[in-house]
């Protein structure tokens, strides 16, 4: 079946940091590759995907690449800011299951 | 504006006492998920629709129905909610399966 593994977190970076996230998946298929963000108390809102290997999605300052290779699809922001603190949830979806598969979620907390 | 809801926010309630959480979209979309969230286990999808009178289950279907008379809601319902039905609640939906899920702002149910 279908599976993501995210990092555990929580991840603590000062303000400016570079922020990886690390995200493998396992999947059938050509799976698109979504990261959502929840910030708290509230649901979870798109932050990028890409469809298709080597494609790169991008929002926010924030990049993954979609790499086939490593079945990866990792987070990274040059630069994180207080306002990026949430929670990260990579997911991928496959035709064949008609769901969004998610990983277990990274908290980041960003510190002046 | 394009959104999710879900009604209630927060809920609170005993063993054997059904439940009804209400999920609208005003997006037009065929495609409507419910998900639920527990720390450590990131969302798992509970049901899904494909378009009105089309339904399956997800993953974690047991002690819980959903329905689709109409393209615009699909509640979910517990008939007998139990503590172990205690969690972060998500409906979703999207243009099509494929397509980018749009999530509402969740419903926090506590059974006691």
């Amino acid at each position: 079946g279908n599976s993501v593994t995210q990092m555990e977190g929580p991840v603590t970076l000062s303000e400016e940091a570079f922020l990886t996230i690390n995200c493998t998946y396992t999947a059938t298929g050509y799976p698109s590759l979504f990261w959502y963000v929840q910030y708290p108390g509230e649901g979870l809102q798109l932050l990028l995907k890409a469809t298709k290997a080597d494609d790169k999605g991008s929002n926010k300052g924030f990049e993954a690449t979609y790499r086939k290779e490593t079945t990866s699809f990792h987070l990274e922001k040059g630069s994180v800011q207080v306002s990026d603190s949430a929670v990260y949830f990579c997911a991928l979806f496959t035709g064949t299951a008609s769901k969004l598969t998610f990983g277990t979620g990274t908290r980041l907390q960003v510190t002046l | 504006e394009a959104q999710v809801t879900q009604n209630p926010r927060y809920l609170i309630t005993v063993t054997g006492k059904k439940l009804t959480v209400t999920c609208s979209q005003n997006m037009n979309h065929e495609y409507m998920s419910w998900y639920r969230q527990d720390p450590g286990l990131g969302l798992r999808q509970i049901y899904y629709s494909m378009n009105v009178e089309v339904t399956d289950k997800g993953d974690v279907p047991e002690g819980y129905k959903v329905s689709r008379k109409e393209k615009r809601n699909f509640p979910l319902i517990l008939e007998s909610p139990s503590p172990n039905q205690t969690s972060l609640y998500f409906c979703a939906s999207s243009r099509k399966r494929e397509e980018t899920q749009y999530f509402g702002p969740g419903t926090r149910l506590l059974v006691l």
